[in-house]
């Protein structure tokens, strides 16, 4: 059974700290990703990432800011915190995308605050 | 890139109807349609799954049906229960990633 897991179910911060958000998969995945969810727009891509210190852009990336340095953990990082990324955070990984395998395994996500 | 759009944003429906929720998309080279649902307070899962090569798939209560020329694609959900109620999702396969819809909440009334 694939397990994701996301290092804070719920967080608070100020306006401009530095934050960081952990995720972690057990399965061996390649690939993994980071999304923010708010209601009416849906699951909107961050950052992902298809192998060890690679990373991409996603949709919505300015204010943010990735790290993989192992295959298994993900991380997420807000240089300098502003209150419109309060947000759900949710952290995924799928299998490889060269064999076809796209399903993607979501973790718990964290409910960041930013005041 | 990739565009999803995703029809209703909710759906009310009676116990025992019948539920559609559709999805357009926009790039012909997509090749991987899944469906995701996602409970109050919980992280989406994934329902069913459809690739291109395939105009119709059905798993119990649920079917999602794919027209490639007219790049759409939707979820069929019958005899609907209450643990139904969820939001959800459907994507494509953007360039090594997923597009998401925005996501439509489905509210099964006993």
């Amino acid at each position: 059974d694939v397990k994701v897991t996301q290092s804070s179910r719920y967080l608070v911060k100020r306006t401009g700290e530095k934050v960081f958000l952990e995720c972690v998969q057990d399965m061996d995945h390649e690939n993994m990703f980071w999304y923010r969810q708010d209601p009416g727009l849906g699951l909107r891509l961050i950052y992902f990432s298809y192998d060890v210190k690679m990373k991409e852009k996603g949709d919505i990336p300015e204010g943010y800011s990735v790290s993989r340095e192992k295959k298994e953990r993900f991380s997420l990082i807000l240089e300098s915190a502003s209150t419109n990324q309060t947000s759900m955070y949710l952290c995924a990984s799928s299998l490889s995308l060269v064999t076809g395998s796209y399903e993607q395994y979501f973790g718990p996500g964290t409910r960041l605050t930013v005041t | 890139g990739e565009n999803v759009e995703q029809h209703p944003s909710t759906l009310s429906v009676q116990e025992g109807d019948s539920a559609v929720i559709k999805c357009t998309y926009s790039d012909s080279a997509s090749n991987y349609f899944p469906w995701y649902k996602q409970e109050l307070g919980k992280r989406p899962q994934l329902i069913i799954d459809i690739r291109s090569n395939v105009g119709e798939k059905k798993d119990q209560r649920i079917a999602v049906t794919l027209n490639k020329t007219a790049k759409h694609f939707s979820l069929h959900i019958t005899e609907t229960q209450p643990e139904d109620s969820a939001v959800y999702f459907c994507a494509a396969t953007g360039f090594q990633k997923l597009v998401f819809g925005t996501g439509t909440r489905l509210l099964v009334s006993p």
